[in-house]
């Protein structure tokens, strides 16, 4: 399979803290993706970062991105219980408009 | 607008029989795309389209036809199904740039 790497594969928090979730992947890319999914929903989309870019925020989310280790992280700063939902990585390859997820991290803040 | 909508949400079929997943979309977007989605294995590209009358095969297409004759409008086929095609199906959309997807709500198809 050419789906990348998510860990961990389950995270539990307490509301307020912080949760970082971590993605790797081994093909070059054009861009990494990050969606999120609540139980029994479809994926909806949070942020996306472009191989050029090393950072990008929105809210609470921080995506960085290092294309010489292949790996990608998502922070979610300030946790809410909200936030309970499952979290996956999605590349685009390069010259592919498909998208390649892993298999996510499912993550539960406790309020 | 109602974006990407997919039916049916629930469906039980018993192994051999055929049906149809649909997915319509309406955002105007010329990319369109299923997915299966199995515990533990995240989600798989089944198929593909770029455009209307375009096609094409993604990670695990055995089991499964499709076709695009409009923009609107992306069915997936099971001819016979299998209890390995037990799954959540999802349909999404985008443009042709490679940005962001949109995702149907999902199919929930149990074979028996």
């Amino acid at each position: 399979s050419q789906q990348g790497e998510e860990d961990p594969q389950a995270l539990s928090i307490q509301e307020g803290e912080n949760a970082t979730m971590n993605c790797s992947y081994k093909t070059s890319i054009n861009n990494l993706q990050w969606y999120r999914q609540n139980s029994g929903r479809g994926l909806v989309h949070l942020i996306l970062i472009r191989s050029n870019e090393r950072e990008k925020h929105s809210g609470r989310l921080r995506v960085t991105l290092d294309t010489s280790k292949k790996s990608s992280s998502l922070l979610i700063t300030a946790s809410r219980a909200a936030d309970t939902a499952s979290y996956f990585c999605a590349r685009g390859d390069t010259g592919r408009r498909a998208l390649t997820f892993g298999s996510g991290t499912r993550l539960q803040v406790q309020p | 607008n109602a974006g990407v909508t997919q039916t049916p949400k629930f469906q039980v079929l018993k192994t051999g029989q055929s049906m149809t997943l649909q997915c319509a979309q309406d955002m105007n977007h010329e990319y369109m795309s299923w997915y299966r989605q199995d515990p533990g294995m995240g989600l798989r590209l089944i198929h593909y389209s770029v455009g209307a009358g375009i096609t094409d095969q993604g990670e695990v297409p055995n089991g499964y036809n499709v076709s695009r004759s409009t923009t609107e409008d992306f069915p997936l086929r099971l001819l016979s199904a299998a209890p390995s095609q037990t799954s959540v199906y999802f349909c999404a959309t985008g443009g042709l740039g490679t940005g962001e997807l949109f995702f149907g709500e999902g199919s929930r198809l149990t074979v028996l």
